[in-house]
């Protein structure tokens, strides 16, 4: 059973474009979170999903990004106009019901805005 | 009211000694603490965790040790090894007042253990 898949695990964009990052779940989990780690901080929350739902957006900036978990597929995190302070260490985890306590961790994207 | 607040910041322990990381929260609403494990290009992995209506909770080498009129918690690792040289971060969820908490979790800053042989 293959553990939560994300990718790419690095990611370089300039600044303006746009990153997408995928998190495949683990199998038989439909809920995803979505958590952003700067350099030497902890993860802060971003978004908790549910298949084809939106359960939980309140750590998300207002500005530029968007989350997704559809029906069929990875669930995306979508960043456009990526800018400097992007750049961070971006970690999805799975779990088969609500609890975070049987969650896991991806190994995490890293994006660098250039 | 929101943080979670770690220290150290960094800790040296010599193997076979005892690694203690602290964290203090503010927010009430808080109802599950967790420990992970982070090592370099990885994602943090569960350690082990307590709810606030235990004071302490050991699994093998590493306890929690949870004083709720304080609302600190720390672990403790015991007989440290150098495989356990990794980043360790406190968590706390938020509860939910219809009893239905998930993944809402505030980290504290991180502690970069090393554990020199």
């Amino acid at each position: 059973n293959a553990g939560v898949m994300q990718n790419p695990r690095h990611l370089v964009r300039r600044r303006g474009q746009e990153a997408r990052l995928r998190c495949s779940p683990m199998k038989g989990h439909s809920h995803v979170y979505w958590y952003r780690q700067l350099p030497e901080e902890g993860l802060k929350f971003m978004v908790y999903l549910q298949k084809e739902n939106i359960i939980d957006e309140s750590g998300m900036p207002k500005e530029r990004f968007s989350a997704e978990f559809p029906k069929e597929g990875p669930s995306i995190l979508r960043i456009q106009q990526v800018v400097r302070g992007d750049s961070a260490a971006y970690f999805c985890a799975s779990s088969r019901g609500q609890g975070i306590n049987r969650a896991f961790f991806g190994q995490g994207t890293r994006l660098t805005v250039v | 009211q929101q943080q979670v607040k770690q220290s150290p910041q960094s800790l040296i322990v010599q193997k076979g000694g005892i690694s203690i990381i602290n964290c203090a929260y503010e927010n009430t609403a808080f109802d599950y603490f967790p420990w992970y494990q982070q090592f370099p290009g990885k994602g943090p992995a569960l350690l082990i965790a307590i709810r606030p209506d235990v004071s302490e909770k050991k699994e093998g080498r590493f306890t929690i040790s949870f004083n709720k009129s304080a609302k600190q918690f720390s672990l403790h690792i015991m007989d440290s090894q150098p495989g356990d040289s990794a980043t360790y971060f406190c968590a706390a969820r938020w509860g939910n007042a219809g009893g239905t908490s998930y993944g809402k979790l505030t980290f504290g800053q991180g502690t970069i253990l090393t554990v020199h042989p």
